[in-house]
């Protein structure tokens, strides 16, 4: 079976700021791992996923994370804050392609001038 | 390519009826999946059909109903509905086939209002 905690149901940073979104999984498999953005109103889309390939992932919007498999981490980061980037952020596990994606509580993301 | 459709993507009913979601999957697409995301428990994995066939199932009653048709599209129904199915519910395609490159593209959501 697989988990995910997300750490912080909010965070705030001011713009320019570094974002960094934590989460951790657990599997009794290998993982894949995967970051979605959900915006106001809309449905989720996809940042960016690991799928044991090269530990650090970039994604979309110049976010990027780093599997770590030895902390069960797959933190999500960013340089410097938008304010377009505030949105509710969801890490998510499966177990292979094939399996159902288990999704964590989710990050609503502020972002102040 | 289009993306993943849902419709409708606002319904409110009533306690007691039933309701039908349908989802448009990605072109070439053969997987769906159903989700459903409330503020109390986060996004919870429904079903998921391949080519007709329901592969997946998570842990919710036997009110929660999907199928698929020939062409990919699907539809979820909910039988006798309570309060508490108010939701977003959302789905998701995929081609299915389990390979890395294989990721879960989601569509807008329809929003269910029970009142």
């Amino acid at each position: 079976a697989q988990s995910v905690t997300q750490l912080g149901s909010h965070v705030s940073v001011s713009e320019g700021a570094l974002v960094l979104l934590r989460c951790n999984y657990s599997s009794s498999v290998p993982p894949y791992l995967f970051w979605y953005v959900q915006y106001p109103n809309q449905g989720l889309q996809l940042l960016l996923k690991y799928t044991s390939a090269a530990t650090l992932v970039k994604g979309i919007n110049g976010f990027e994370a780093e599997f770590k498999k030895s902390e069960t981490s797959f933190h999500l980061t960013k340089p410097s804050a938008h304010m377009r980037d505030a949105a509710e952020y969801f890490c998510a596990v499966s177990a292979s392609g094939y399996s159902t994606l288990t999704f964590g509580k989710g990050t609503m993301l502020l972002v102040s001038p | 390519k289009a993306g993943v459709t849902q419709t409708p993507r606002y319904l409110i009913k009533t306690r007691g009826q039933q309701v039908t979601l349908s989802c448009s999957p990605i072109s070439g697409h053969r997987s769906v999946s159903w989700y459903q995301q409330t503020p109390g428990q986060g996004l919870q994995f429904l079903f998921e059909y391949f080519s007709e066939t329901q592969r997946n199932k998570g842990n919710f009653p036997g009110r929660f109903s999907g199928r698929q048709f020939s062409n990919s599209r699907s539809e979820m129904n909910v039988s006798t509905l309570e309060l508490g199915d108010s939701a977003l519910y959302l789905c998701a395609s995929s081609n299915g086939q389990g390979s890395s490159t294989d990721t879960q593209y989601f569509g807008p959501g329809t929003r269910l209002t029970v009142l």
